[in-house]
């Protein structure tokens, strides 16, 4: 079945860049997609990118997609103690099925 | 706010109970998707509805149901409960319209604890 992975956790300081990487299997997806999750809340859509694109900015996020080896990242830029969260990548193989979400990469930043 | 709405928010019950979560979706979404939350497992997608009807179906286990109803909420129900069901338990909401991308919108979740 599909799967997508990612490491479990990420530390970092105050002010400096984060890369949180994935990998997923299903070469047909169509969406990826980042969500952050703070303590005690929901599921919050951070980005997306279609699969037809390299590269999406947004601020200080700027999510990289390698179609041919199937690997999306996230960077934040000048990270904050506010990005403290679980972070999760997720695949869609159209608008309209379920995602498939990794395991989450907690992020930790430290002042 | 996303705009879904998951009730209760936190549960406790005795395991070999049964209980029921509810979620309304976003007004306008036609899709109700249902995932489970474990520290082992991540985040487990378990079923989706679509205006009414079974769209999908993931490691959902058979002592689980699911139902959309008319007015587009949906319930979630746990029977028989084990330790292990002790969950955060998502619901998540989308247009639905499967040409275009749509965006799914999560609730706060239910945090359930079998005891």
């Amino acid at each position: 079945g599909e799967d997508v992975e990612q490491s479990l956790f990420l530390s970092v300081r105050e002010g400096d860049s984060s890369v949180i990487n994935c990998t997923y299997t299903d070469s047909s997806s169509t969406y990826l997609y980042w969500y952050k999750q703070e303590p005690g809340a929901g599921l919050q859509l951070l980005t997306y990118i279609f699969s037809n694109m390299d590269m999406k900015q947004d601020q200080r996020l700027t999510v990289l997609l390698n179609k041919k080896d199937k690997h999306l990242s996230l960077r934040i830029a000048d990270t904050q103690t506010g990005d403290s969260a679980i972070y999760f990548c997720a695949d869609q193989n159209s608008g309209n099925t379920p995602l498939v979400f990794g395991k989450g990469t907690r992020l930790s930043v430290i002042a | 706010d996303s705009g879904v709405t998951q009730t209760p928010k936190h549960l406790i019950t005795a395991t070999g109970q049964r209980v029921t979560l509810r979620c309304s979706p976003r007004s306008g979404d036609l899709s109700v998707y249902w995932y489970q939350q474990s520290l082992d497992q991540g985040l487990q997608f378990l079923i989706q509805y679509y205006n009414g009807e079974e769209r999908a179906k993931g490691n959902i286990l058979e002592r689980f149901s699911a139902q959309q109803f008319p007015d587009l909420h949906s319930e979630l129900n746990l029977s028989s409960l084990e330790l292990g069901d002790s969950a955060l338990y998502f619901c998540a909401s989308s247009v639905g319209t499967g040409h275009m991308n749509t965006e799914a919108f999560f609730g706060q979740g239910t945090r359930l604890t079998v005891v």
